[in-house]
């Protein structure tokens, strides 16, 4: 089951903010956050682990809530070049073949006006 | 420089017909994966390999099939028995290592004619 997320689009102007968000049913290892450029592939920004571990861009800041499996993607400052489709995968706790392989989010659209 | 190519960009199939997508890949990555992409419907799993000679069924295989044969390449072939093609699909490779993340291809655009 794909995780849920929430909302499924926001309109920004530049300079203001967003949180894009992420649940999932399942006990997870990690979260992962991408962002796509329409027909273009996409990005990596940030994953969270289990434990507190954050790997990812300086610019990029997220949460983790282990307890409740949900992830937090926040957007601050927006700049136009912040447009895209935002998509969390989660990795589940579960190993063996399981490792590295993500289900991803339905997605979120970005739109950042002048 | 290291990376990931999907060839081609756009691609046609007839009714029918079988079709190729190639992905390659020289980052010396064990684990790919093909993800295909719905408008709306974000990526959904298809096939993913941890090893040459290897590969398990993700989450919508039915009318797909897949080959690794080597380490750097990862095809997968869209059967006559995938009623509803069209999509773009994305190719991606990792370490398997747990929290690792994913580097994808460009994609390609399959269209039925």
């Amino acid at each position: 089951q794909q995780p849920v997320q929430s909302p499924q689009a926001v309109i920004l102007r530049e300079g203001e903010d967003a949180v894009i968000n992420c649940s999932s049913s399942k006990a997870l290892y990690s979260v992962h956050w991408y962002r796509q450029k329409h027909g273009e592939a996409p990005v990596f920004l940030m994953i969270l682990l289990k434990g507190g571990e954050q790997k990812g861009h300086e610019k990029i800041s997220a949460s983790f809530n282990e307890k409740k499996q949900q992830s937090s993607l926040y957007l601050t400052a927006s700049q136009l070049s912040y447009s895209g489709t935002y998509f969390c995968g989660t990795e589940e706790r579960a190993g063996g073949t399981s490792y590295g392989k993500l289900t991803f989010g339905q997605g979120t659209i970005l739109t950042v006006h002048p | 420089d290291g990376g990931i190519t999907q060839s081609p960009k756009y691609l046609f199939r007839k009714e029918g017909q079988n079709v190729t997508l190639s992905c390659e890949q020289n980052l010396n990555h064990d684990a790919m994966y093909w993800y295909r992409q719905d408008p709306g419907q974000g990526l959904r799993l298809i096939y993913y390999s941890q090893i040459v000679n290897d590969f398990q069924k993700g989450d919508i295989a039915e009318g797909y099939s897949v080959s690794r044969e080597k380490k750097e390449s990862f095809p997968l072939t869209v059967t006559s028995a995938q009623k509803n093609p069209t999509a773009f699909y994305l190719c991606a490779s990792s370490r398997i290592v747990r929290g690792e993340n994913l580097f994808f291809g460009s994609g390609t655009q399959l269209s039925v004619l």
